[in-house]
């Protein structure tokens, strides 16, 4: 099956401090990944969108200058969450997808959390 | 405005018994729909999908139902076990949207021993 790798599981750090979240595709070729946020008992905020080798597409609302996302390759994505506060704590979680007609495959996401 | 609705926040069921989980839609433009398992501190894990083109789908103990005039799917789980409690969710996309997939907001499932 598709197997998504997101990597750290879980970050704590100071405020202030930039933070790169890695997602990788790793037995197939990702055209587009994915990057949500998870509110506790709340349904997944998509972020962005992202294509290899080209910008993202932000969802009305995400500061791009704030969540950086760079997908380098077709089975690389990264999303950095600069300067992070105390209000960017949350589960980030990405996915990717083979074709556009084919289903999600999503990380197990990453618990961030900003002291 | 939620384009896909789960309006059960959660459901208790008995083990063996039939586990039902509905989903409502809005935008007729959706022809693709899928729904998700999440356990606690891990990404949703993709179960089943439907197309607009079919009305039932079926994957071993995994049925989805799809009642386009009424906007209306469901997932059917038989016999549910205890390793089934958990989030689902219903996501939709279509086409002209770019296949962009838009989630509901989950219907937890107990499934009682």
């Amino acid at each position: 099956g598709a197997v998504v790798s997101q990597h750290p599981s879980r970050v704590i750090c100071k405020s202030g401090t930039s933070v790169k979240i890695e997602c990788r595709s790793l037995d197939f070729q990702a055209t587009t990944m994915f990057w949500y946020r998870q509110f506790p008992k709340q349904s997944l905020m998509l972020m962005a969108t992202s294509n290899e080798g080209s910008k993202a597409t932000y969802e009305q609302g995400v500061e791009k200058d704030k969540f950086l996302i760079n997908h380098a390759s077709l089975t690389l994505s990264t999303l950095t969450v600069t300067s992070a506060h105390p209000e960017d704590s949350s589960f980030y979680i990405c996915s990717a997808r083979k074709a556009s007609n084919q289903p999600q495959h999503f990380g197990d996401g990453t618990r961030l959390s900003i002291l | 405005d939620q384009q896909v609705k789960q309006n059960s926040p959660s459901l208790s069921v008995q083990e063996g018994r039939i586990s039902i989980l509905n989903c409502d839609y809005t935008n007729s433009m959706f022809d693709y729909f899928l729904w998700y398992k999440k356990y606690p501190a891990e990404g949703p894990t993709f179960l089943i999908s439907i197309s607009s083109i079919k009305d039932k789908n079926e994957d071993g103990r995994f049925t989805v139902f799809l009642n386009k005039s009424a906007k209306h799917l469901s997932l059917h789980i038989v016999p549910s076990q205890p390793g089934d409690s958990a989030v689902y969710f219903c996501a939709a996309s279509s086409y002209g949207g770019g296949f962009k997939t838009i989630f509901g907001a989950g219907t937890r499932l107990f499934v009682k021993a």
